[in-house]
């Protein structure tokens, strides 16, 4: 099984379209994370939910909006897409304890973005 | 700003031997240290996590934790080809921003 899914593993799209990236787990975590981790592998977070509810939100262009329907889905929309937004983007989850430092982030597959 | 620096590498090292990874960070605040690895094209993976100083020890993997100086360090004992990956620090800092900040990382190639 699965622990952390994305979809689509790949997506090449045009600058300016509007695209989305799906994120599931199914660990029984209540964290969720989108991390973009760019060309020199720079692994950098933009968001983060615990319990649907947003904690981190890093600065990132509003073209850029998270939505959880449920603490086991964090899906990704980009709107008016730009040829910087090109990178991988992963999904990650962990079981953090109130107050305690996190526990283990396990990440999904991950989703490269080109934009031509 | 809070900053992770670990030295980009390549580090290579021939099969068998000991790797040692490196990496410093600046807020003296941060409680949590990880280990993350991370092979070509793929997603991280955790190594090894570390909160109090000395050393933590799991396997052929060896973690140390200095936080006078700053500083943590991953050593790799018996270098397989196998640990030819990309290592990434994470360090955990807490406040109103709970968060890890991630290293670049450290690039690891054992030679057979």
């Amino acid at each position: 099984d699965t622990a952390v899914s994305q979809t689509p593993k790949y997506l090449v799209t045009q600058m300016g379209n509007d695209k989305s990236i799906k994120c599931e787990q199914n660990l029984g975590h209540d964290t969720m994370y989108w991390y973009k981790q760019d060309s020199k592998k720079f692994l950098k977070i933009m968001f983060s939910y615990n319990n649907k509810e947003l904690i981190i939100n890093e600065t990132v262009p509003n073209r850029f909006s998270p939505k959880s329907p449920d603490k086991a889905h964090l899906n990704l929309h980009i709107n008016s897409l730009e040829l910087g937004d090109s990178a991988v983007y992963f999904c990650a989850s962990s079981q953090d304890l109130a107050g305690g430092p996190p526990d283990t982030q396990y990440f999904g597959p991950g989703t490269r973005l080109t934009v031509l | 700003q809070k900053e992770v620096e670990q030295n980009s590498g390549p580090l290579s090292v021939p099969e068998g031997a000991i790797a040692s990874l490196n990496c410093t960070y600046s807020d003296r605040g941060s409680q949590s240290f990880f280990w993350y690895r991370q092979y070509s094209g793929k997603s991280p993976e955790l190594i090894m996590f570390i909160y109090s100083n000395g050393d933590k020890e799991d396997g052929r993997f060896t973690a140390q934790l200095n936080k006078a100086s700053q500083y943590v360090s991953l050593l790799i004992r018996d270098s397989q080809p196998s640990d030819s990956a990309t290592y990434l620090c994470a360090v955990y800092y807490a406040g109103n921003n709970r968060k890890l900040i991630w290293g670049l990382g450290t690039s690891l190639a054992v030679n057979p």
